[in-house]
């Protein structure tokens, strides 16, 4: 079936512009993570959604990132006013109910901001 | 959240076993240890995970020390396939979020 899909693969930014990273997660996956991985480190998490509740937003690093998953489905991670620190491939995981289950992650979205 | 301690890199031959080794001496009674795996230029998958007993899969078996504090991922014949960055993660089963908190993982080297 399936996977988590994510789109675009890769975007290049100007600094100061806006950027919108889209996530498919597998149909019926009550919950939906969104990590960022810089360079050579291990991902990071950013923010946790079940269904389209945002329960967890703790890893977001400013208020110029956002995210939103309006049906409970597919999900935007928006950034705005990018900056050059904000280059990095941002994964998107789902999970049936986030319980125990594995996560399951999307190819990612390489953002590089130059 | 508890941490876990892995090598940074590890080689190993074709078709021989391999053994990934963490630690994890502050972990909790509600932690659940997680193996993932991230080939380059993908998204981690899910290897195997558990509490307390050992742990059979397709892919690997999970051996977890009888305090808790270590275990180990093992492949038991490596094929180059399975060249990846492997992550040791523990998970709090009663956390509200299920977030992962991943550390910077074992690359491992698979030797033909």
């Amino acid at each position: 079936g399936a996977g988590v899909s994510q789109s675009p693969r890769y975007k290049v930014a100007k600094r100061g512009q806006d950027v919108a990273l889209r996530c498919d997660p597998i149909s019926g996956h009550v919950s939906l993570f969104w990590y960022q991985q810089a360079l050579g480190q291990g991902p990071e998490f950013l923010t946790y959604f079940q269904n389209e509740a945002q329960l967890d937003k703790s890893g977001l690093p400013s208020d110029r990132f956002f995210a939103e998953r309006p049906e409970g489905s597919v999900s935007t991670l928006k950034i705005q006013r990018t900056q050059q620190e904000d280059s990095a491939v941002y994964l998107c995981a789902s999970s049936p109910d986030g319980r125990d289950y594995e996560q399951y992650f999307g190819p990612g979205t390489r953002l590089t901001v130059t | 959240d508890a941490k876990t301690t892995q090598p940074n890199s590890m080689e190993s031959n074709e078709e021989e076993p391999v053994h990934l080794p963490c630690n994890h001496s502050t972990i909790s009674g509600t932690d659940y240890i997680h193996w993932y795996r991230q080939l380059p230029s993908q998204g981690p998958e899910y290897v195997i995970h558990g509490l307390t007993s050992n742990v059979n899969n397709r892919m690997a078996s999970l051996a977890i020390a009888e305090d808790r504090k270590s275990s180990t991922l093992i492949l038991h014949r490596a094929t180059l396939r399975d060249a990846a960055v492997y992550y040791c993660i523990l998970r709090d089963a009663t956390s509200g979020t299920y977030k992962y908190i991943f550390g910077t993982g074992t690359r491992l080297k698979v030797l033909a």
